[in-house]
């Protein structure tokens, strides 16, 4: 069975500084992979996904996340955080040769902005 | 504007009485799925559906059925809500599998 780890639960950075949320995933093959923000009261908004191709993929509001395929890791980077990057994380995997539809979730890390 | 929309968004209801949380997309979407989410726990599948009338079970789905008898509705029915299935609970749907879901705004379920 497919999983997602997050090791990271709560994430503290100034306002400026760069960021990286870690995700690391469990399966036999290259998954779907995706990360989610969720912000306070909020649903769940895609930021980027990858499945095959360039290994560094772009998103919305200024992520990237670079999949590494040897060490089993799919980590959202942003270069410069803004204070309304604040909220929860999730990265997400849907296996890629069966049970389409299913996808698994990590935990989740929350990102707290300092100014 | 292309949207999931659950209703309702909070409901308080008692241990045992049966209720169904709606869902709809107006994006004609293939995909849909149903997600608890609670403190620490992240985000749970509960049943997903790949089509009209093909559903199937996610992580977490004793004491929830659903339906897919059109292509944007997918209803989440709990027959005998417990204390245990407080929580907040997200619809979302996606056209393909690589393509990630647009989730809805969440139902908040307290159940006394």
């Amino acid at each position: 069975a497919q999983s997602v780890t997050q090791p990271d639960i709560h994430i503290t950075v100034s306002e400026g500084a760069s960021l990286e949320l870690r995700c690391n995933y469990s399966y036999g093959a290259t998954p779907y992979l995706f990360w989610y923000v969720q912000s306070p009261g909020q649903g769940l908004q895609l930021l980027l996904k990858y499945f095959s191709g360039d290994t560094l993929v772009q998103g919305i509001k200024g992520f990237e996340a670079e999949f590494k395929r040897s060490q089993s890791s799919f980590n959202l980077r942003k270069p410069s955080v803004h204070w309304s990057d604040a909220a929860e994380y999730f990265c997400a995997v849907d296996p890629y040769n069966t049970n389409a539809g299913k996808s698994t979730f990590g935990d989740g890390t929350t990102l707290t902005v300092k100014p | 504007e292309a949207q999931v929309t659950q209703n309702p968004r909070y409901l308080i209801t008692v241990t045992g009485k049966k209720l169904t949380v709606t869902c709809s997309q107006n994006m004609n979407h293939e995909y849909m799925s149903w997600y608890r989410q609670d403190p620490g726990l992240g985000l749970r599948q509960i049943y997903y559906s790949m089509n009209v009338e093909v559903t199937d079970k996610g992580d977490v789905p004793e004491g929830y059925k659903v339906s897919r008898k059109e292509k944007r509705n997918f209803p989440l029915i709990l027959e005998s809500p417990s204390p245990n299935q407080t929580s907040l609970y997200f619809c979302a749907s996606s056209s393909d599998r690589d393509y990630g879901y647009t989730f809805g705004s969440g139902t908040r379920l307290t159940v006394v």
